[in-house]
């Protein structure tokens, strides 16, 4: 049963530039969170998806940033017009259900997608 | 911010040595995970202790949780070089539409020398 699979693993991007993450949940799975992981710190909630519906996005920057989970497909993080400071490694984890008030579900990581703006 | 804090930073120890390491969070909580993150790669769930909860065991690993003090250890005991890694709290920090985000910490990198 393959895990969390993300890619491309590393990604380099010139300032200005469009970058897309992809991240496929593991089987059976239909919510998805993607976090971001500055260098030497803890990892810093985005959003959070099921099929078609962003769930919560309030981790997520107003501007140039977006995420998409389709019916069909994986989930993409877009990160339009990128800046030196969007350099992090990224991460998306995935769960059979979501996390509600009544649910514990360990989330699944995926290795993560390391951006770095050149 | 409700991002927890852990201690110490760095953790160096010998093989068969015990580790421990602390953390700390700001509101309350349901549940407190901790994580393991090997270099280069994603997060690994190790053990998930609930509020109602003071001590948890799994295998080599023992974690208490004090919801007094807002805080929580977790030891790892007769270590392994292969225990060297990233360890992570986190905490559920429920959003008004009912979702659990995942708050985590700011790590504790340990290492492990044979």
């Amino acid at each position: 049963n393959a895990g969390v699979m993300q890619n491309p693993r590393h990604l380099v991007r010139r300032r200005g530039q469009e970058a897309r993450l992809r991240c496929s949940p593991m089987k059976g799975h239909s919510h998805v969170y993607w976090y971001r992981q500055l260098p030497e710190e803890g990892l810093k909630f985005m959003v959070y998806l099921q099929k078609e519906n962003i769930i919560d996005e309030s981790g997520m920057p107003k501007e140039r940033f977006s995420a998409e989970f389709p019916k069909e497909g994986p989930s993409i993080l877009r990160i339009q017009q990128v800046v030196r400071g969007d350099s992090a490694a990224y991460f998306c984890a995935s769960s059979p259900r979501g996390k509600t008030r009544d649910s514990n579900q360990p989330q699944h990581f995926g290795d993560g997608t390391r951006l770095s703006i050149l | 911010s409700q991002q927890g804090e852990e201690d110490p930073q760095a953790l160096s120890i010998q093989e068969g040595e015990n580790a421990t390491m602390n953390c700390s969070y700001k509101t309350s909580i349901n549940n407190l995970q901790w994580y393991r993150q090997n270099s280069g790669r994603g997060l690994v769930h190790l053990i998930l202790i609930r509020s109602n909860e003071r001590e948890k065991h799994s295998g080599r690993l023992r974690v208490t949780l004090d919801t007094s003090k807002k805080s929580s250890s977790l030891l790892i005991t007769a270590s392994r070089a292969a225990d060297t890694a990233s360890y992570f709290c986190a905490t559920d920090f429920i959003m008004n539409t009912g979702f659990q985000k995942l708050v985590f910490g700011t790590g504790t990198r340990l290492l492990v020398s044979p």
